[in-house]
């Protein structure tokens, strides 16, 4: 079956600092992979998607950035963090057989 | 653009009782899928039910089931018997094979005892 890691589970960064998130599935193979971001009390906010290795689409304008540089590897990174990012981050990958989603644990960011 | 409606930000149940949460959604897709996605407070997004649009016959999940009315572009969501561990946010989402996944905002179910 299909597993997701999300590292790390919690993170408190300053403003101006540097972020890499890092989301690694397991049982599957060549997966669509996708970034949100939710803030407190509210719904999903879709950031990034990946249909494979270097691929990856934008769905927000914004001073985050993600990359795949391999098949069951997803980052999401910043140059400089701003107070706005503070959020939960959530990786998903697509379900092989009806595309549902699969999400994994989560990353709650807290910038400072 | 494809949008989900979920008008209730809140709803509450008493246990063991029964409650159905709205969900409307907009496209001019005649196939696709819906799902809904219970998120408890440790935020692990869990899919509940899933529909196929092609399929008339509404899909069941033991206390879970669903109400979809395809030409009103409605799919509520049914809890059954309700539990205290049913508490959680529950999302609406749909999705063209793929290519569009959207999550509604959203509603926020509590479990009286």
């Amino acid at each position: 079956s299909q597993t997701i890691h999300q590292w790390p589970a919690t993170l408190v960064q300053p403003v101006g600092s540097p972020l890499s998130l890092e989301c690694t599935v397991e049982g599957t193979s060549n997966p669509n992979l996708y970034w949100y971001r939710q803030a407190a009390g509210r719904g999903l906010q879709l950031l990034f998607y990946s249909v494979g290795i270097g691929q990856i689409s934008s769905e927000v304008p914004q001073n985050l950035s993600a990359s795949r540089p391999q098949d069951r590897q997803f980052i999401l990174s910043s140059k400089k963090l701003l107070l706005s990012d503070s959020g939960f981050y959530l990786c998903a990958l697509e379900g092989e057989d009806s595309y549902e989603q699969y999400f994994g644990p989560g990353t709650r960011l807290t910038v400072t | 653009a494809q949008t989900v409606t979920q008008s209730q930000p809140e709803m509450s149940v008493q246990e063991a009782e029964t409650v159905t949460l709205s969900c409307t959604y907009d496209t001019s897709e005649s196939d696709y899928y819906l799902f809904w996605y219970k998120q408890p407070p440790s935020r692990q997004m869990i899919l509940v039910i899933r529909q196929e649009a092609y399929k008339q016959q509404n899909a069941t999940e033991n206390r879970f089931s669903v109400n979809f009315q395809k030409a009103a572009k409605s799919f509520s969501l049914k809890i059954s018997d309700s539990q205290l561990g049913d508490a959680a946010m529950y999302f609406c989402a749909y999705d063209n094979y793929g290519q569009n996944f959207v999550f509604g905002p959203g509603t926020r179910l509590s479990v009286l005892p």
